[in-house]
């Protein structure tokens, strides 16, 4: 159980287009979301934090204008990249977890290339 | 600043040895730690938790130490096989608190050797 899916796995774009990055809760229904930001070799960094039915809770020095956050229903929320530079080439990863838990069930993350 | 760290960014181990991931807490008040699992291009595992009321927890092959007098949590592996090999995660709420938000530490990378 516990299962969290994310599409695409990997993308590739052109730099100033944007992408959107889905997740979803396939089996439970995730009242939080998380989504990470991971370059290689080096740990996960919190980006943003949110709740189903309202606005995203961004980590400090990550731009909410950049990475749009969108938690529509308990089981999807979407991270859009937009106007994507080179330097935000990086593996996306979500998270859900179910509320008043702190345990969090990943996904397999997203490898986003700009070029 | 807050941070979860650990002593040692690579252990290697034959199969079959014990391994043992170290990682320091910098916040006293945690109440509780999660050791995640990472394998090459995945999203991160939940290997095992601990609260900090208890001292030791055990999983299936793995066991988990805390040491709150000196803020040091570890991992434990018994019989480390090739599958094992992963960068190895702990994790806590942060200082600033946060609904169910959790801090990654910088992560150790274990290798397995046949």
């Amino acid at each position: 159980g516990a299962v969290v899916s994310q599409h695409p796995s990997r993308v590739i774009c052109k730099s100033g287009t944007s992408v959107k990055i889905e997740c979803r809760s396939l089996d439970f229904q995730a009242t939080t979301m998380f989504w990470y930001r991971q370059f290689p070799k080096q740990s996960l960094m919190l980006m943003a934090t949110s709740n189903e039915g309202s606005k995203a809770t961004y980590e400090q020095g990550v731009e909410k204008d950049k990475f749009l956050i969108n938690h529509a229903s308990l089981t999807l929320s979407t991270l859009t990249v937009t106007s994507a530079h080179p330097e935000d080439s990086s593996f996306y990863i979500c998270s859900g977890g179910q509320g008043g838990a702190y345990e969090q069930y990943f996904g397999p993350g997203t490898r986003l290339t700009v070029t | 600043g807050e941070s979860v760290g650990l002593h040692l960014p690579t252990l290697s181990v034959q199969e079959g040895d014990n391994s043992i991931i170290n990682c320091a807490y910098s916040n006293s008040a945690s109440d509780y730690f999660i050791w995640y699992k990472q394998e090459s291009g995945k999203g991160p595992q939940f290997i095992i938790d601990i609260r900090s009321n208890m001292d030791k927890r055990q999983g299936q092959r793995v066991t988990v130490l805390l040491n709150k007098t000196v803020k040091h949590l570890s991992l434990q592996i018994a019989a480390t096989q090739p599958g094992d090999s992963a960068v190895y995660f702990c994790a806590e709420p942060p200082l600033s608190g946060g609904y169910n938000k959790l801090i990654f530490g910088a992560g150790t990378r274990l290798a397995v050797h046949p």
